[in-house]
């Protein structure tokens, strides 16, 4: 257990629905990372908070968005969903703001999108 | 475009054996190397990492390579166990610019009894 939690573990949802993933980092932890993994794009990092302030985009589309707030736990929504949406999203956390922190990685939220 | 290339895509190897897997990158500002395992319906793990200071970190059973001029790095698993079977993955970070995170296409290990 690498003390990350995801909620939900499932979610399954149509187009055009909106839905919010959520993040709690380890206890100390101040960064949040989300990433997308699907069997097409294999693992994509998209988008990194550090203390409440974005520090990082990777290959986020318009239609997400994420924010950290002050408990430090994260939300990703993701909007005008689509078909090609549906992946696993992991949530991983960092002590510190750079990426050679090591990251701890929940257990992701499936999500389908039908 | 992919970042950073990851080989093979799949590899089976008997117990005991050593496994390989490689990745190269073109970016030369990425400074931080990590490797990745991952199990069947979990997150990934960080396994070990190096940067580009030095040629050769061992960390257990487990050693990453680094060949700078080459733009290459690999992982060795020495002695393979059939609790290795995992998927691997590689990834290159830059701090300097825009603090980005690539992951390579992923390695299905299997290691027979």
């Amino acid at each position: 257990d690498s003390g990350v939690t995801q909620t939900p573990k499932h979610l399954i949802t149509a187009t055009g629905q909106r839905v919010t993933l959520r993040c709690s980092p380890r206890s100390g932890d101040l960064s949040v990372y989300w990433y997308q993994q699907s069997l097409d794009q294999g693992l994509q990092f998209l988008i990194q908070y550090y203390n409440g302030e974005e520090r990082a985009k990777g290959n986020i589309l318009e239609r997400f968005s994420a924010q950290q707030f002050p408990d430090l736990h994260s939300e990703l929504n993701l909007s005008s969903l689509e078909l090609g949406d549906s992946a696993l999203y992991f949530c991983a956390s960092s002590v510190g703001g750079d990426f050679s922190y090591e990251q701890y990685f929940g257990p992701g939220t499936r999500l389908t999108v039908t | 475009q992919q970042q950073v290339k990851q080989s093979p895509q799949s590899l089976i190897v008997q117990k005991g054996g050593i496994s390989i897997i490689n990745c190269a990158y073109e970016n030369t500002a990425f400074d931080y190397f990590p490797w990745y395992q991952q199990f069947p319906g979990k997150g990934p793990a960080l396994l070990i990492a190096i940067r580009p200071d030095v040629s050769e970190k061992k960390e257990g059973r487990f050693t990453i390579s680094f060949n700078k001029s080459a733009k290459q790095f690999s992982l060795h698993i020495m002695d393979s166990q059939p609790g290795d079977s995992a998927t691997y993955f590689c990834a290159a970070s830059s701090s300097n610019t825009g603090n980005q995170f690539y992951f390579g296409t992923g390695t299905s290990l299997t290691v027979i009894p």
